[in-house]
């Protein structure tokens, strides 16, 4: 029940396409998802975070949908770039930061220039 | 603004011994969660110390502990270490008080030969 299934485990996209990622959760007290990236020797760093009272959230090209029956939320790259070639998590807690996260396995993205 | 750092960077260690990683949080931050990640896996929550005590713990056996110091800056200790330990160990920092995320580190990478 604390687990997060996230997929695909890799994604090659061209530069310029829509990378998309999806996740899945059991636990409904999960109040708090959000997506990390990271880069090969570096910690993950926040990219964008929703809340269950909304089922969408945009950040420039980074889209959060969420589908709280389903209990399901995706990320949406648009316009994808080379540089964002990375690794993404989803992931979910039940309190913004003070309480643990847990993680999905992680998507590898690749996007051909 | 100094972000979350982590010292080593890396190390290496033998079967058996004891290693302490470091960990000093965010300006501002008053609590440090720490978190396994294996090569190619996501996070895995160890435990999370506030006000120098443990306040969550994941399902890491009794050879993980920790230590959270006045300064909020905190330790993450392994005994007895085992070839599964190898790892990347990544500290974060967040704000009880504050609706914002957490912080990550970027790891310290633990090898056992």
């Amino acid at each position: 029940q604390q687990q997060v299934k996230q997929s695909p485990q890799s994604l090659i996209v061209q530069k310029g396409g829509i990378s998309i990622i999806n996740c899945a959760y059991e636990n409904t007290a999960f109040d708090y998802f959000p997506w990390y990236q990271q880069f090969p020797g570096k910690g993950p760093a926040l990219l964008i975070a929703i809340r269950p009272d909304v089922s969408e959230k945009k950040e420039g090209r980074f889209t959060i949908s969420f589908n709280k029956s389903a209990k399901q939320f995706s990320l949406h790259i648009m316009d994808s770039q080379p540089g964002d070639s990375a690794t993404y998590f989803c992931a979910a807690s039940t309190n913004t930061g003070g309480f643990k996260t847990i993680f999905g396995a992680g998507t590898r993205l690749f996007v051909k220039a | 603004d100094a972000g979350v750092t982590q010292s080593p960077t890396h190390l290496i260690k033998t079967r058996g011994q004891q290693v302490t990683l470091r960990c000093s949080p965010k300006s501002g931050h008053d609590t440090v969660s720490w978190y396994q990640q294996a090569l190619g896996q996501g996070p895995q929550f160890i435990f999370q110390y506030y006000e120098e005590e443990e306040r969550q713990r994941g399902n890491f056996p009794d050879r993980f502990s920790g230590h959270q110091f006045p300064n909020y800056s905190s330790e993450l200790n392994v005994n007895a270490l085992l070839l599964g330990d190898s790892a990347l160990y990544l500290c974060a920092s967040s704000s009880d008080n504050s609706n914002q995320p957490q912080h990550f580190g970027d790891g310290t990478r633990l090898s056992i030969l």
